[in-house]
C-alpha cells in the first residue's frame, strides 16, 4: 500500500512568486493534515480536511496561503505570493479516524524563498 | 493551551552507550502522547505512543517511553543505541478538542562509533 506522496520534494522559487504543494493521502483515510517545521523550531499545525472539508484552519499564517482538497483525494497547498519567512518543510499527514490514531506522514516539501 | 517541551536540541551518544530524550508537556486535559522519529532524507514515522492503560510503551527496535502523570512527562530511552538510531525525534500531544498534534522542537540524536 502506497503511503502518503508529496510533490515536489524540492522546490526553490523567488520572493513573490506562486508555488503548489500537493499531497496524496493513503487511500481511504478522510484525515488530511498540513503542518510546516521552520528551520529549528517546532513542527506546527497548519491545518485539517475531513474530506474536501476545511475542519480547523487555524493554523494558516495568513491569506496567501490556500489550501484545497479536491474530491476528498489529493489536496493543495498554495503560496501566493511567497515570502521568505514561507521558507520551511512543509509536511502533509492522513489518517483513518481522529482521536489518538496514527497519522502517517510523508517525506515532507522544503521550499525556499530567495 | 497545550504544549510539549523537548529541553535538548542534540544528544551525543556514543554506540552502545544508553540514552534518554526529554519531553515534557502542558496541558488540562486527558492527552495522548507520541514520539516520532526522522531519519535522515526521509519522513516523519511513529515510534511509538500512549493512548491509556500501562504507562510504559515500547517501540520494535528496543525504544520505550513512560507515561509519567505527576512530571507531565514522556521520556524515551533506550538501553543502547546504535549508529542506524541518529535521527531527528520529535515528542508530540494530541487531546481536548483539537483533532491535531502539538509537536516539540525536536532532538537530533547523534550516535557516534
Amino acid at each position: 500500500e502506497a503511503g502518503v506522496t508529496q510533490f515536489p520534494s524540492h522546490s526553490v522559487i523567488e520572493k513573490g512568486q506562486t508555488v503548489t504543494l500537493r499531497c496524496d493521502p493513503i487511500s481511504g483515510h478522510d484525515n488530511l493534515y498540513w503542518y510546516r517545521r521552520v528551520m529549528g523550531k517546532e513542527i506546527k499545525f497548519l491545518l485539517h480536511f475531513v474530506k474536501e472539508s476545511k475542519q480547523d484552519e487555524s493554523g494558516m499564517p495568513n491569506n496567501r496561503f490556500l489550501a484545497e482538497r479536491t474530491g476528498g483525494t489529493y489536496s493543495t497547498l498554495k503560496v501566493q505570493p511567497a515570502e521568505l519567512e514561507d521558507s520551511g518543510v512543509y509536511f502533509c499527514a492522513s489518517s483513518q479516524f481522529l482521536q489518538g490514531t496514527e497519522a502517517f506522514f510523508g517525506q515532507g516539501t522544503r521550499l525556499t524563498v530567495v | 493551551a497545550q504544549s510539549v517541551t523537548q529541553l535538548d536540541s542534540q544528544v551525543p551518544v556514543f554506540e552502545e552507550a544508553p540514552v534518554e530524550l526529554r519531553c515534557n508537556y502542558s496541558s488540562s486535559v486527558s492527552v495522548y502522547l507520541f514520539w516520532y522519529v526522522q531519519y535522515p532524507n526521509q519522513g516523519l514515522q511513529l515510534l511509538l505512543k500512549y493512548l491509556s492503560g500501562s504507562t510504559l510503551v515500547e517501540s520494535i527496535n528496543g525504544f520505550e517511553a513512560e507515561f509519567n502523570k505527576s512530571q507531565t512527562s514522556f521520556h524515551l530511552r533506550k538501553p543502547s543505541v546504535h549508529i542506524s538510531d541518529t535521527a531527528e525525534y520529535f515528542c508530540a500531544v494530541y487531546g481536548g478538542a483539537t483533532n491535531k498534534l502539538i509537536f516539540g522542537t525536536g532532538t537530533l540524536l547523534a550516535v557516534q562509533p
